[in-house]
């Protein structure tokens, strides 16, 4: 069955530190990969995407994440964080069959506060 | 372009109730999938309508059930309610088999 992993339940960083969330994934097929983002009172708000092509994604406030097939991974990095990225940070994957499904498989979710 | 919305955001039922949850997408949208979040089961999948047909399920009991209305409108329903189901139930939109976007949720408390 399809699985996320997320190693890092909570993380706690000053301003400025470098991040990086580890996630990694089960599943025997093609898979889409996303990051999505719960800021403390808000919607689930989607990060970046991987679809297919370069495995270096960019995606909003300066998040990135990679691809690394062989490692089944896609770990979220920003080189500089700031108090107000302290949210609920969520990996997701779904099975890709030649696009997207809409059946997303989350992650338990890291929760990152970032002292100021 | 308003967002996803969910009503009603907060309710309280009884053990052996029903409830119907209502979720409309974003304007253009045609696939509406509903979530159930809970602290100690994380996010998970229930299942997905697109021009109003179930087009993907998770493992979910039969009490849980779904429906899409042709203005893409989706509503859920959860029959016999136990106590467990008490959670966040979100609804996300996307145009077809694509990104999707989040609403707020519907806070069900089961007592």
């Amino acid at each position: 069955a399809q699985s996320v992993s997320q190693h890092n339940h909570h993380v706690i960083l000053s301003e400025a530190a470098s991040l990086e969330l580890g996630c990694n994934y089960s599943y025997g097929g093609t898979v889409n990969l996303f990051w999505y983002v719960q800021y403390p009172g808000q919607h689930l708000q989607l990060l970046l995407k991987y679809f297919s092509g370069d495995p270096l994604v960019k995606g909003i406030k300066g998040f990135e994440a990679e691809f690394i097939k062989s490692k089944f991974s896609f770990n979220l990095r920003k080189p500089s964080v700031q108090w107000s990225d302290t949210a609920e940070y969520f990996c997701a994957t779904e099975p890709a069959n030649g696009g997207a499904t809409n059946k997303l498989i989350f992650g338990t979710g890291t929760l990152l506060a970032v002292q100021p | 372009k308003a967002g996803v919305t969910q009503t009603p955001r907060y309710l309280i039922k009884t053990r052996g109730q029903q409830v119907t949850l209502s979720c409309s997408p974003i304007s253009g949208h045609r696939s509406v999938s509903w979530y159930q979040q809970t602290p100690g089961q994380g996010l998970q999948f229930l299942f997905e309508y697109f021009s109003e047909t179930q087009r993907n399920k998770g493992n979910f009991p039969g009490r849980f059930s779904g429906r899409q209305f042709s203005n893409s409108r989706s509503e859920m329903n959860v029959s016999t309610l136990e106590l467990g189901d008490s959670a966040l139930y979100l609804c996300a939109s996307s145009f077809d088999a694509d990104t999707q976007y989040f609403g707020p949720g519907t806070r069900l408390t089961v007592l």
